[in-house]
This record gives structure tokens, C-alpha cells and sequence, in this order.
């Protein structure tokens, strides 16, 4: 069980506009940045989103990250056949148990 | 450019010991909080443990306290994750990562994996 909830899956067609949700609490994404991360198949993952909303250098701007309260969210808008992938929510976590928490993952398919 | 190349996984007995090694380039070795972060097959990322730039802090999850430690060589710029006592839950890929040491550096790069294998 993660500590950070995602929906196990999410699906859209090319062109569309999809959001997958991050649920924490007030130890982790209520005090502390979120980050997403992607993993294509049989690879690592790549940092996507840093700081809530910030994009890497070369990081599509169709990637956008936002935060709420104690729940985080990443929209891909143009969806392109390439985004197919598992997306991951992270963050750090002020308690003892762990120093940082992933959600458990969204498989992405693009229809 | 950032590499970070894992090395040390295996296939090893329930019970027995490893010792996973990442070797890094590209960057100030140094000056950066280092984690090891696993993939069990067809499941999610776990955080495992990380540790400060000089090595004076370490911190674990709570299933392998006692059984792994983290250690990194800033001289030869590497990192280390020694696991003993393994179990069958602790199969997985490894993953070397840069960061992860607050909520303001969280991990940024990643390496390719290491798979261990905890079987009889």
C-alpha cells in the first residue's frame, strides 16, 4: 500500500487532454514539493515535474504539474502515442517511517 | 552529462548477502544527497535508504532497518548499498538515484537498475 494514492490507470486518445491525480496528506504533499517521474517500458525512470510545477530542461510543455492542498495532479495535453508510460507522484515526507513516498504508479495507454 | 551505473545484483539465497555498487559521473559527487530507490517485478517505486553528502546522516524504510546499510566513498565517487539478511520480498531492480535528501532536492536523475534476485 503507497503512500501517496494514484489511479492504477488512465487512458486518452492522441490530441486529448489527460490528468492523473496524486493523493497525500498534510506530512508529506501538504507540507512538502511534488515531483512526477515517468517510466517507459523496461526503462528507469526520468524526472518529469519538480517543485509542484516546474519542467526539466527538455521536458515537453505539454507536461504541466499543479498542488492543492494535500493533493497534486499532472496534465499531458496533446497526448502523443511516445507519453505511454508509468507516471509516478513523489514527495518527502516529514515523518519518521520514510524520508520520501511514491504513489503507486498510473499506466498511461494511448488509445 | 549525469551517469549513474549500478552494478552487484544478483541471484542469492534467502538469507544470504549482497552488495550493490553505483558508480557516478558527470557530476560533483560530493556536494549531493545519494538514494537507492527499488522496483519489485511489475510493482511500484520504494524509497530503500539515503544518505548526506559526507555520509554523517543515513536514513532507511522501516522494512530493512537493520538488514541493509548505505555507504558512499565521495574519494572514489561511489556508492553502496550492503544487504544482508535478505528475503524474498526484498527481489527487485535497484535503482542508484541523485537526490533525495529533503523536500527541496528530491531525486532528479536515475540509473539504468540492477536486478537482485532473492530465491532458492
Amino acid at each position: 500500500q503507497s503512500v501517496l494514492t494514484q489511479p492504477p490507470s488512465a487512458s486518452g486518445t492522441p490530441g486529448q487532454r489527460v490528468t492523473i491525480s496524486c493523493s497525500g496528506s498534510s506530512s508529506n504533499i501538504g507540507s512538502n514539493y511534488v515531483y512526477w517521474y515517468q517510466q517507459l517500458p523496461g526503462t528507469a525512470p526520468k524526472l518529469l515535474i519538480y517543485r509542484n510545477n516546474q519542467r526539466p530542461s527538455g521536458v515537453p510543455d505539454r507536461f504541466s504539474g499543479s498542488k492543492s492542498g494535500t493533493s497534486a495532479s499532472l496534465a499531458i495535453s496533446g497526448l502523443r502515442s511516445e507519453d505511454e508510460a508509468d507516471y509516478y507522484c513523489a514527495a518527502w515526507d516529514d515523518s519518521l517511517s520514510a524520508h520520501v513516498v511514491f504513489g503507486g504508479g498510473t499506466k498511461l495507454t494511448v488509445l | 552529462e549525469v551517469q549513474l551505473v549500478e552494478s552487484g545484483g544478483g541471484l542469492v539465497q534467502p538469507g544470504g548477502s549482497l552488495r550493490l555498487s553505483c558508480a557516478a559521473s558527470g557530476f560533483t559527487f560530493s556536494s549531493y544527497w545519494m538514494s537507492w530507490v527499488r522496483q519489485a517485478p511489475g510493482k511500484g517505486l520504494e524509497w530503500v535508504a539515503n544518505i548526506k553528502q559526507d555520509g554523517s546522516e543515513k536514513y532507511y524504510v522501516d522494512s530493512v532497518k537493520g538488514r541493509f546499510t548505505i555507504s558512499r566513498d565521495n574519494a572514489k565517487n561511489s556508492l553502496y548499498l550492503q544487504m544482508n539478511s535478505l528475503r524474498a520480498e526484498d527481489t527487485a531492480v535497484y535503482y542508484c538515484a541523485r537526490g533525495g535528501g529533503s523536500g527541496w532536492y528530491m531525486i532528479d536523475y536515475w540509473g539504468q537498475g540492477t536486478l537482485v534476485t532473492v530465491s532458492s
